[in-house]
């Protein structure tokens, strides 16, 4: 399977803890994003990256979210201190080039914060 | 006011039917624009691009108005498989630097048999 993949699939958390997630995106795809969707709701931006750069980061990203693509490759996700509002599907998508909008996402990771 | 704005639904419609969503944005400067479909408790999967000349791609033809800033797409002959959450999508223009896709909440399809 060649798609996006992200790992793990489900999470379930306690309140206050940290959690990180990880994504693998579609090899050579430069571009890589991070979407947060809650239900009933389309997904909404959080980040992304131009191989190692972060070139955009939304408001919804608190500072308990970090973000890394430390070789242009594989990006990670760090929640800090877990909320109840964090649980959600987060998302990965990945696009080549610089001048398409074109995205493929992931499956998801489903984050449950109890 | 929400960016992308989208009826709900469900749309509730009989196998064979043609059926038809609206989405608006409120952001003139908006460039590129296109319908996602998500299945339940799955990722999102582009469905088409959507140009001011309109496209059509077999049973599915999407159509962009500028001028009122709305979007659409038509399914004729639904069938069972077409089930599914229809998301628009709108984009920043190229120079903003911005890549982010800006989704709607979608509208829920529900085809019968």
């Amino acid at each position: 399977d060649t798609g996006v993949s992200q790992d793990p699939r489900h999470k379930i958390t306690k309140r206050g803890q940290n959690v990180t997630f990880r994504c693998d995106p579609i090899s050579e795809h430069n571009r890589l994003y991070w979407y947060r969707q809650t239900l009933g709701q389309g997904p909404e931006f959080l980040t992304y990256f131009q191989n190692e750069a972060q070139l955009e980061k939304s408001r919804l990203l608190s500072d308990r979210f970090s973000a890394e693509r430390p070789k242009g490759s594989f990006s990670t996700l760090e929640i800090q201190r877990t909320e109840q509002g964090d649980s959600a599907m987060y998302l990965c998508a990945s696009s080549f080039g610089t001048d398409s909008y074109e995205q493929y996402f992931g499956p998801g990771t489903r984050l449950t914060v109890t | 006011r929400k960016e992308v704005e989208q009826d709900p639904g469900p749309f509730n419609v009989p196998e064979g039917a043609t059926v038809a969503f609206n989405c608006t944005y409120s952001n003139s400067a908006s460039q590129s624009f296109f319908w996602y479909r998500q299945d339940c408790r799955k990722e999102p999967k582009l469905l088409m691009s959507v140009y001011s000349s309109g496209n059509e791609d077999g049973r599915f033809t999407a159509q962009l108005n500028r001028a009122s800033q709305y979007i659409s797409l038509l399914i004729r002959d639904s069938k069972l498989s077409d089930s599914a959450t229809y998301l628009c999508v709108v984009t920043q223009p190229m120079d903003t630097g911005r890549r982010a896709l800006t989704f709607g909440s979608g509208t829920r399809l529900q085809v019968q048999p």
